[in-house]
C-alpha cells in the first residue's frame, strides 16, 4: 500500500522559512524512475507543481519560485524535505507532495492528505 | 509556460446525464495530458494519463480523448459520486494544471 504524508508547521509568519516533510511508504525512492514531487493549493483555486526530486537527485523547481524553493531526499528514511523561504501571505495553501513516475502512468498518481499552511503575522 | 484553458467553469447536470469537460492548451502539448478529479477536503485523484488511458482502478465511464492542443474529458453517465472538481494537467513542458471544472447536481 503506497502513503504519502505531509508533515510541517500550519502557521508561518511573513518573510519567515517554512519547511515541509513528506514522509511515504510502499515504495522507494532509490528505485529508478520515481519522483516525489509538491504541489499546492490555495483555497478555492486551482492546483500549482513547484518542484519534484527524483531517485538520481534530479530536482526540478518551477521557474517561478526557483529562487525560493530547496528540495532534498533523506531516502533511509523515506522521506523529502522542501524549504520555501520568504514566505508571503500568497502563500497561503493547501501543500501536497505526490509520488511521480518517469513510467507509466507517468503522472502524480498517489497523493498525500495535504497540509494547510498559512502565511500571517 | 503551457496554460491551460478549462471550460466550462461550471457544468450543471443530473445523475445519469452526459458530461463533456474541455482542456485547451496554449501550445502543442502531443497526447501528454492527464485528468484529475478532486472532491471537498480531498487530494486529486489521478483518472486519464496520456490523454485517452484510464488509471489503475478508475471505472470504464470516464474516457478521455484529444491531442495537440484540444483535449475532452467524459463521464458517460453521471453517478452521484462523479459531482466534484475536474482537473486537466499537461507534462510536455514542465507540469501546469488547468484552472478546474466544477460538475454540480442540476
Amino acid at each position: 500500500q503506497i502513503t504519502l504524508k505531509e508533515s510541517g508547521p500550519t502557521l508561518v509568519k511573513p518573510t519567515q522559512t517554512l519547511t515541509l516533510t513528506c514522509t511515504f511508504s510502499g515504495f522507494s525512492l532509490s528505485t529508478s524512475g520515481v519522483g516525489v514531487g509538491w504541489i499546492r493549493q490555495p483555497p478555492g483555486k486551482a492546483l500549482e507543481w513547484f518542484a519534484l526530486i527524483y531517485w538520481d537527485d534530479d530536482k526540478r523547481y518551477s521557474p517561478s519560485l526557483k529562487s525560493r524553493l530547496t528540495i532534498t531526499k533523506d531516502t533511509s528514511k523515506n522521506q523529502v524535505v522542501l524549504t520555501m523561504t520568504n514566505m508571503d501571505p500568497v502563500d497561503t495553501a493547501t501543500y501536497y507532495c505526490a509520488r511521480r513516475l518517469t513510467v507509466v502512468p507517468y503522472y502524480f498518481d498517489y497523493w498525500g492528505q495535504g497540509t494547510l499552511v498559512t502565511v500571517s503575522s | 509556460e503551457i496554460v491551460l484553458t478549462q471550460s466550462p467553469a461550471t457544468l450543471s447536470l443530473s445523475p445519469g446525464e452526459r458530461a463533456t469537460l474541455s482542456c485547451r492548451a496554449s501550445q502543442n502539448v502531443n497526447s501528454y495530458l492527464a485528468w484529475y478529479q478532486q472532491k471537498p477536503g480531498q487530494a486529486p485523484r489521478l483518472l486519464i494519463y496520456d490523454a485517452s488511458n484510464r488509471a489503475t482502478g478508475i471505472p470504464a465511464r470516464f474516457s478521455g480523448s484529444g491531442s495537440g492542443t484540444d483535449f475532452t474529458l467524459t463521464i458517460s453517465s453521471l453517478e452521484p459520486e462523479d459531482f466534484a472538481i475536474y482537473y486537466c494537467q499537461q507534462r510536455s513542458n514542465w507540469w501546469t494544471f488547468g484552472q478546474g471544472t466544477k460538475v454540480e447536481i442540476k
